[in-house]
Order: C-alpha cells, then structure tokens, then sequence
C-alpha cells in the first residue's frame, strides 16, 4: 500500500496570504489528524476529521481549519499566515474502524514545511 | 488534561551502547503511550504502543518500553543501538475515552549515536 503522502513538500508565503494544504491518507483509513511541528512548541495536535466530520479539535485559532472529502482526502487552510505559523505540517492517517479510535496506529506523512516571510 | 515530558533532550550515545530515554506522563485518567520515532526529514513512524496488558512492550527495530503506572512513566530502551538509530524520538498519550485520535507528544529526545 502507498504511505500517507502530503503536497506541497515546501511551501514559502508572505505574512497576511493563506495557503491550503493536502493529504492523502492510505487507502481504506478514514480518519486523517494534523499536527503542528515547531521548535518552540514542539508537536501540536490541530484537528481529526474522521467520514467528512471534524471529530477532535485542538487549541489553535480559528484561522487554522481543515475539511475531509468523501475519498477521505483532507486539506488544512490558513487564513491571514504570520510569522509564527512557519512549521513542518504533518498528516497521519489511521483506519478509523474503532469507534473510539485512540488504539489506532497513526501512520503520518513526510510532512508540508511551510516557511512565511 | 494531559502532559508528557520528556527529560533529555539530547542523548549522546555510542555504537553498541545501551541507550534508555525517558518519559514521564501527567494525566488524571488512564491512557493509552506511544513511542514514535522520526528521522531526519521524514515523518513519524510508531516504534511502539502499550494499550493494555503486558507492562513491558517489544517494538520494531529491537526496542522495548516498560509501563510504570506508580510512577507514571514509559521509558524506552535499547540494549544495542546502530548509526541508524540516530534520530529524534518521541513520547505521546491519548485518551482511551475520548472519542478519535488525539495524540499528546513530549518534547522529543535527539538520540546522536556516534562510531
């Protein structure tokens, strides 16, 4: 089976643009979460969509949302970037069978490094 | 709510070396702990996990992690490590009871093995 895969790799932007970032999960997993990588904050955990419903929600503003499709494809968008939104993006895919999930293994893609200037 | 910290944040260690990173979790419930690891740009990949049972857990690439519930620990070892173990690595809860995946990751711990 092909991995979790993310588009762009790298991204660079100006403050004040947004940007939108995709993710395919593997095939079959229906629930996609994103996190936040930064030196400062570490791994942050953003939101789950899990059969196109936004299932968990992390603490981030709410310029940061996503959306899932009904391939289960997801994208995140983030409106208005400033300096502080400069972070490796990363996607993880599980299956979702579980209804309470949290014993799935989260299998997570290479990551979108978004850089803002 | 959860924490997870991780005590080192960086661990020299030599080829053929033992090496034990430590992780120490906060929670008012049970959980769920993680071992992730993740090499230089890449994402993370699941070394190991302890739902339930056994207290001590085998992972791949020959580590094992042993769950202490009285003191609220999840240290990871390896009683040989390679070059290739170099990388950053990772300790993350979740929460049997809430519904979907939520993972809660320590700070990471830099594993620098050297020749």
């Amino acid at each position: 089976k092909a991995g979790v895969t993310q588009t762009p790799r790298y991204l660079i932007k100006t403050r004040g643009q947004q940007v939108t970032l995709s993710c395919s999960p593997i095939s079959g997993h229906r629930s996609v979460s994103w996190y936040q990588q930064t030196p400062g904050q570490g791994l942050q955990f953003l939101f789950e969509y899990f059969s196109e419903t936004q299932r968990n929600k992390g603490n981030f503003p709410g310029r940061f949302s996503g959306r899932q499709f009904s391939n289960s494809r997801s994208e995140m968008n983030v409106s208005t970037l400033e300096l502080g939104d400069s972070a490796l993006y990363l996607c993880a895919s599980s299956s979702g069978k579980l209804a309470g999930g949290s014993t799935d293994t989260q299998y997570f893609g290479p990551g979108t490094r978004l850089t803002v200037l | 709510a959860q924490s997870v910290t991780q005590l080192d944040s960086q661990v020299p260690v030599f080829e053929e070396a033992p090496v034990e990173l430590r992780c120490n979790y906060s929670s008012s419930v049970s959980v769920y702990l993680f071992w992730y690891v993740q090499y230089p740009n890449q994402g993370l990949q699941l070394l190991l996990k302890y739902l339930s049972g056994s207290t001590l857990v085998k992972g791949i690439n020959g580590f094992e992690a042993e769950f202490n519930k009285s003191q609220t620990s999840f240290h990871l070892r390896k009683p040989s490590v390679h070059i290739s173990d170099t990388a950053e690595y990772f300790c993350a809860v979740s929460e049997p009871q809430a519904a979907g995946n939520k993972l809660t990751f320590g700070g990471g711990t830099r594993v620098l093995v050297k020749p």
